[in-house]
């Protein structure tokens, strides 16, 4: 089946900092990605659709400033969170849609911690 | 974004008894999907039923859709312990693209 690549699952840093996560479509060319973000034992929230070659569309209420996403090939899409705060800590998951089949493609997630 | 309910928000069963989830929504769908997780990692998808279809399996999964009381159920059938998991479903609207997640059942299953 379709596979999406999230890097990196876990990473630390500093408050202030920018924090680069990666997604990629491996197998299918991805036009949509979107991305979410989970807080512990909560649902997903989406936060923004990241088109190919065009902006991100931002759900209500997420900081497009802060969390600034890329999606410069059709297999590959970024999220940056700038200046990352510990209020920023959470679980970032992207996934990808294979028109083929309908379906949503999960990368594994990145944990991100604040300090 | 607007969510799916789902209830119950947490189940807990003995091994080889069966587990049903329930989500309920508030849009008209093109269709709605049943996705996994395991604690900390990405989803899984399990099955997709389309608006016009009222019920699928797959293996020992079943999900049934009723348009009319904009509401869905997964069922699992003999459950084991590795069916240990947080259960999603999700949906996208009629017109629309974008999938939007239902609260989730966690599931426990007891050896």
């Amino acid at each position: 089946g379709a596979v999406v690549s999230q890097h990196p699952s876990w990473v630390i840093c500093k408050s202030g900092t920018s924090v680069k996560i990666e997604c990629r479509s491996l197998d299918f060319q991805a036009t949509t990605m979107f991305w979410y973000r989970q807080f512990p034992k909560q649902s997903l929230m989406l936060m923004a659709t990241s088109n190919e070659g065009s902006k991100a569309t931002y759900e209500q209420g997420v900081e497009k400033d802060k969390f600034l996403i890329n999606h410069a090939s059709l297999t590959l899409s970024t999220l940056t969170v700038t200046s990352a705060h510990p209020e920023d800590s959470s679980f970032y998951i992207c996934s990808a849609r294979d028109r083929r089949v309908e379906k949503l493609f999960f990368g594994s997630g990145t944990q991100l911690s604040v300090l | 974004s607007q969510q799916g309910e789902e209830d119950p928000q947490a189940l807990s069963i003995q091994e080889g008894e069966n587990a049903t989830m329930n989500c309920s929504y508030k849009t008209s769908i093109n269709n709605l999907q049943w996705y996994r997780q395991n604690s900390g990692r990405g989803l899984v998808h399990l099955i997709l039923i389309r608006s016009n279809e009222r019920e699928k399996h797959s293996g020992r999964l079943r999900v049934t859709l009723d348009t009319s009381k904009k509401s869905s159920s997964l069922l699992i059938t003999a459950s084991r312990a590795a069916d240990t998991a947080s259960y999603f479903c999700a949906m996208v609207s009629t017109g629309g693209f974008k999938t939007i997640f239902g609260a989730g059942t966690r599931l426990f299953v007891k050896a």
